[in-house]
Formats: C-alpha cells, sequence, structure tokens
C-alpha cells in the first residue's frame, strides 16, 4: 500500500474488555512507532520496534499494555482490561530508519465505556 | 524526560497576515520535527532540522532551529484558509519522538 494503514479505524468496547490495534506500515520501512493522542494533545510515545524486536518500550503506560511485531511488518497493539482512561486515538506510524521522517496511520479510535 | 513546550496554544489569524508559533525543549536535541494535522486527520511530516541555527523554508512557511538547539519556530506568512490545522513540533534525540501540545490555526476569511 502506498501509506500506513491501521484497523479498525474505530474501536468501542466495554470496561474491563481486551481489544487488539493493528498497524500496517510502510512496506520495507523497518522502524515502527506506536503513540496515543488524547484530544487537544500531541502523540505521546509508547513504544518502538526495530525489526521484530522492540527496541524502547518506556512509553508504554503499565503492564495492560504489550505490543508485538514478529515477522517485522504488522504489528498489534493489545490492551488487557481496558479501563476508560485508556479512550484516546492510536497512532502507529513507520520509518525508513531511526531518526528519519516518520510516517502515521489514520490512527485507531478507542472508546472505553 | 524530555519536554518540548508550545506557544500558542491558539492561533486565529486573518487570512493574508503572517504569525509565528514557537517550541521550546528543556534539553537540548539532536533534531527536532514539525508535523501538521488537519482536523480529523493523523499527523504528516513537514521538515526536519538537524544543524544549530538552522533556517528552511517551504514556499509560505520558514522554519528555524536555535543556536543551542533547543528551540524553534515556524513563520507562515500570507496565510491562507489551507493552512488551517494544528502544527505540531517535536524535539528528537535519536529515533523517540516527543511532541508538543500543538498550535491550532484558524483563520478568518
Amino acid at each position: 500500500g502506498a501509506g500506513v494503514s491501521q484497523t479498525p479505524s474505530n474501536k468501542v468496547t466495554e470496561k474491563g474488555k481486551y481489544v487488539e490495534l493493528r498497524c500496517d506500515p510502510i512496506s520495507g520501512h523497518t522502524a515502527l512507532y506506536w503513540y496515543r493522542q488524547s484530544l487537544g494533545q500531541g502523540p505521546e510515545f509508547l513504544i518502538y520496534f526495530q525489526g521484530t524486536g522492540a527496541a524502547d518500550d518506556s512509553g508504554l503506560p503499565n503492564d495492560r499494555f504489550f505490543a508485538v511485531r514478529p515477522e517485522g511488518s504488522v504489528s498489534t497493539l493489545k490492551i488487557q482490561r481496558t479501563e476508560r482512561g485508556d479512550s484516546a486515538v492510536y497512532l502507529c506510524a513507520s520509518s525508513l530508519g531511526r531518526a528519519n521522517e516518520q510516517f502515521f496511520g489514520p490512527g485507531t479510535r478507542l472508546t472505553v465505556l | 524526560g524530555q519536554q518540548v513546550m508550545q506557544i500558542p496554544q491558539y492561533q486565529h489569524v486573518q487570512e493574508g497576515e503572517d504569525f509565528t508559533t514557537y517550541c521550546n525543549s528543556s534539553t537540548t536535541l539532536s533534531n527536532i520535527q514539525w508535523y501538521k494535522q488537519r482536523p480529523g486527520g493523523h499527523p504528516v511530516f513537514l521538515i526536519q532540522l538537524v544543524k544549530s541555527g538552522e533556517v528552511k523554508k517551504q514556499k509560505r512557511l520558514t522554519f528555524q532551529f536555535g543556536e543551542a538547539k533547543k528551540n524553534s519556530s515556524l513563520h507562515i506568512t500570507a496565510t491562507q484558509t489551507t493552512d488551517v490545522g494544528t502544527y505540531f513540533c517535536a524535539g528528537s534525540n535519536d529515533y523517540k519522538l516527543s511532541f508538543g501540545a500543538g498550535t491550532t490555526v484558524t483563520v478568518r476569511a
């Protein structure tokens, strides 16, 4: 595809449920990032993958959040026991390498009721 | 950790006028990137500044990186309705971007 894609575009879930958010980066981009954006704020870094490995997961808020990228391409962000405070837009970005410009996907709007 | 502050938070501009938005970091940066996010959209990369004192222009947009590599500015001349959106600066040390809260620009025709 031409750009970064994310599915679903919207996800509504109930407090306590488990959700998975998917990111398909630009082909050939080895670096992949997840961010969370709340209303009126800039994107907040969650995790950075270089290839298959999570090189930096220091932005994950707690152990309910986990992300994988098993084959170095598609990534899944997993949130267990969702809380209302998890409601936000989750953005994925990819880049050709570290420190390059990042290309953002359209995001997944997560709403926890 | 690294913090990036942006001012002003909101900028209401008359079409045709100029304005500037400012970005300040608590720490020295290796580079700074600017992104634009249209209402309902996602951040789109505009430019990256790497060198101390660097100035880059894109048509009506002028980006500057401070001498100490701790601050940056974006100046837009002759604002048009297509300039509407939120402009974010993002400080970078290697791969990690720390975004400011953005300057949201509205334009009066």
